[in-house]
């Protein structure tokens, strides 16, 4: 089985413009989950989307959205791009909403704004 | 969530048991203790979770103090591919939404 796919896997933007992020869960899991990580912290919790709904935020600014679609494919996209922006962006799926049954993470998108 | 405290690094001779500790005085008796581990480039791999029993599965063994403040993620026979940063995690994952506080993690280190 495929596990969880994020597109593309490198990506250079410029300050102040958007990007699209793309991630394709494991077939059959309803959960997907977002995460930053800046080069050398830990992953740090953007978003979570449960059957097409925000089931969760982390502390990220407005420019930060996402979004679910009904085949549970997820975008998250950042406006208005900075340079703290450059991390790797980590996309995790899972069957339930709940982390006991354990998220499956994907390789990530690693994003660099100039 | 409850915040943990794990050594920065630790090294282990491949073949040896792997013993990772993981401090978590002030967890609550909702939050469970996981286990995830980054492999360089990778995105986190989910090892194992436990609430208060001691745990085991075919990657790891997770060891609770009865206390439940600290705990030891057991790797029992670590190879070069175990070289990762573990991440020791406390959260109410009954009730929690996806959101995984990750702290920096312990780099363990297996050398031949």
């Amino acid at each position: 089985d495929a596990g969880v796919t994020q597109s593309p896997t490198h990506l250079i933007k410029t300050r102040g413009q958007h990007v699209t992020l793309r991630c394709s869960p494991i077939s059959g899991h309803k959960s997907v989950s977002w995460y930053q990580q800046v080069l050398g912290q830990g992953p740090q919790f953007i978003f979570q989307y449960y059957e097409k709904e925000e089931r969760g935020r982390g502390n990220f600014p407005d420019r930060f959205s996402a979004r679910q679609f009904p085949n549970y494919s997820s975008e998250l996209n950042v406006n208005a791009l900075l340079l703290g922006d450059s991390a790797l962006y980590l996309c995790a799926s899972s069957f339930s909403r709940l982390a006991n049954y354990g998220y499956t993470f994907g390789s990530g998108t690693r994003l660099t704004v100039v | 969530d409850a915040k943990t405290t794990q050594p920065p690094s630790m090294d282990c001779a491949e073949g040896r048991a792997a013993n990772l500790p993981c401090n978590h005085s002030t967890i609550s008796g909702n939050e469970y203790v996981y286990w995830y581990r980054q492999i360089h480039s990778q995105g986190p791999q989910y090892i194992i979770h436990g609430l208060k029993n001691n745990e085991t599965n075919e990657m790891a063994s997770l060891i609770i103090t009865e206390d439940r403040k600290s705990s030891t993620l057991i790797l029992p026979h670590a190879t070069l591919r175990d070289t990762a940063v573990y991440y020791c995690i406390a959260d109410a994952g009954g009730t929690s939404y996806g959101k995984l506080t990750f702290g920096q993690g312990t780099i363990l280190t297996v050398h031949p």
